[in-house]
């Protein structure tokens, strides 16, 4: 696609449902990585695919996230038992390789999670 | 210590003034930096990437690095109300990996 897609773009569930945001990254990118962003904050670092592979999910806050991408391409961040502090804006974004050069990286308009 | 420090402002600026935005790092390995600008309710686009100390310009934009300080800013000549947003000051960990400041919401006043 043109960009990166993230659905559903607004989420909102209750107190230890589980959910699921999607990613779809840019055709061809080798790369994708997760953030979050919690209100009045920078991005920070969740995880990082190169293809099938999560290369480093160090930023995965507990083990109630997860994340995949079976095939390369789209990738789904699962988070179970959701509490009220999970509720963030959560981008994905994509990059040809897993090199930052000159033009960083293309970020998804994101998914706002809120926990009620 | 947060390894990227901005204040969070808000940055008031008059229409046409230059907005000067800065970005404090604490680890001296850095070598990286970039600046993104978020609207409100938007993604982060980047604006421009540093590298070496320095000035590095581009339009009305303009970065600069002193990594014996270990600083970087933005400065945004002729602030026009449309520049209003956050901007976030990034630095480039590993290969692969940003470090963001918490951002400066900046206004620029029509």
């Amino acid at each position: 696609g043109a960009g990166v897609s993230q659905t559903p773009s607004n989420k909102v569930t209750e107190k230890g449902k589980y959910v699921e945001l999607r990613c779809d990254p840019i055709s061809g990118h080798t790369a994708l990585y997760w953030y979050r962003q919690s209100l009045g904050q920078g991005p920070e670092f969740l995880i990082y695919f190169q293809g099938t592979g999560a290369a480093d999910d160090s930023g995965l806050p507990n083990d109630r996230f997860f994340a995949v991408r079976p095939e390369g391409s789209v990738s789904t961040l699962k988070i179970q038992r959701t509490e009220r502090g999970d509720s963030a804006v959560y981008l994905c974004a994509s990059s040809l390789t897993g090199q930052i050069n000159n033009y960083g990286y293309t970020f998804g308009s994101g998914t706002r999670l809120t926990v009620v | 210590q947060k390894e990227v420090e901005q204040n969070s402002g808000p940055l008031s600026v008059p229409e046409g003034a230059i907005a000067s935005l800065n970005c404090t790092y604490s680890d001296r390995g850095s070598q990286s930096f970039f600046w993104y600008r978020q609207y409100s309710g938007k993604s982060p686009e980047l604006i421009m990437s540093i590298y070496s100390n320095g000035d590095k310009e581009d339009g009305r934009f303009t970065a600069q690095l002193n990594k014996a300080s270990q600083y970087v800013s933005l400065l945004i000549r002729d602030s026009q109300p449309s520049d209003s947003a956050t901007y976030l000051c990034a630095l480039y960990s590993g290969t692969y990996k940003y470090i963001f400041g918490t951002g400066t919401r900046l206004k620029v006043l029509a």
